[in-house]
């Protein structure tokens, strides 16, 4: 199965600041068929990137994604309050589906 | 919109079995499977398995095979995921979320998901 590893655990950063996560593949993600989810606590995770760059319904356009094969980052533009979450990504090109371990962004 | 709708929390002796529901609504039932994943108390996000709405194939994850059935109920709407041998570290929040496959891909990745189903396994 594909390992992904995200970096960094834990990210801190001000409002109105830049945040770029991480994603690493233990092998090629064919068709960079990635995605992110961000998680709040108590809460569910919600889809957030598809496709690696694709966007999903409601997900405004500060929040990107990028990157193919093994390498995958996800950009938060303009931070705000409401960013601080975890976040995964997940590779769904093999099975099983495989989630990274998460990185925690704060917002100080 | 879409909704999928988990039945309540759950405390479990060990050895005991749970049966976990998602019922769905807001879009044609038939057109996407559930999966459900699970998440340890302050760990991350596992899939445990998959289930057609349409024609009830299962997929599950090498993990949990023998001790996991999902299982769908169309006139219902609802899926359903029953684990056996409840053992400690199956303590964890249980979510369905509905999985979204595209051509050539192997898995899923899901566009929504449930509220979550706390399950805790206590002696």
């Amino acid at each position: 199965e594909i390992l992904l590893t995200q970096s960094p655990v834990t990210l801190s950063l001000s409002p109105g600041d830049r945040a770029t996560l991480s994603c690493r593949a233990s092998q090629s993600v064919t068709s960079n068929y990635l995605a992110w989810y961000r998680q709040k606590p108590g809460q569910a995770p919600r889809l957030l990137i598809y496709g690696a760059s694709s966007r999903a319904t409601g997900i405004p356009d500060r929040i990107s994604g990028g990157g193919s094969g093994t390498d995958f980052t996800l950009t938060i533009s303009r931070l705000e309050p409401e960013d601080s979450a975890v976040y995964y990504c997940q590779q769904y090109s093999n099975s099983p589906g495989t989630f990274g371990q998460g990185t925690k962004l704060e917002i100080k | 919109q879409v909704q999928l709708v988990q039945s309540g929390a759950e405390v479990k002796k060990p050895g005991a079995s749970v049966k976990v529901s998602c019922q769905a609504s807001g879009y044609p039932f038939g057109t996407y499977g559930i999966n459900w994943v699970r998440q340890a108390p302050g760990q991350g996000l596992e899939w445990m398995g998959w289930v057609s709405t349409y024609n009830g194939q299962t997929q599950y994850a090498q993990k949990v095979q023998g001790r996991v059935t999902m299982t769908t109920d169309t006139s219902t709407t609802t899926a359903y995921m029953e684990l056996r041998s409840l053992r400690s570290d199956d303590t964890a929040v249980y979510y369905c979320a509905r999985g979204v496959i595209v051509p050539s891909a192997r898995a899923y990745y899901f566009d929504y998901w449930g509220q979550g189903t706390l399950v805790t396994v206590s002696s």
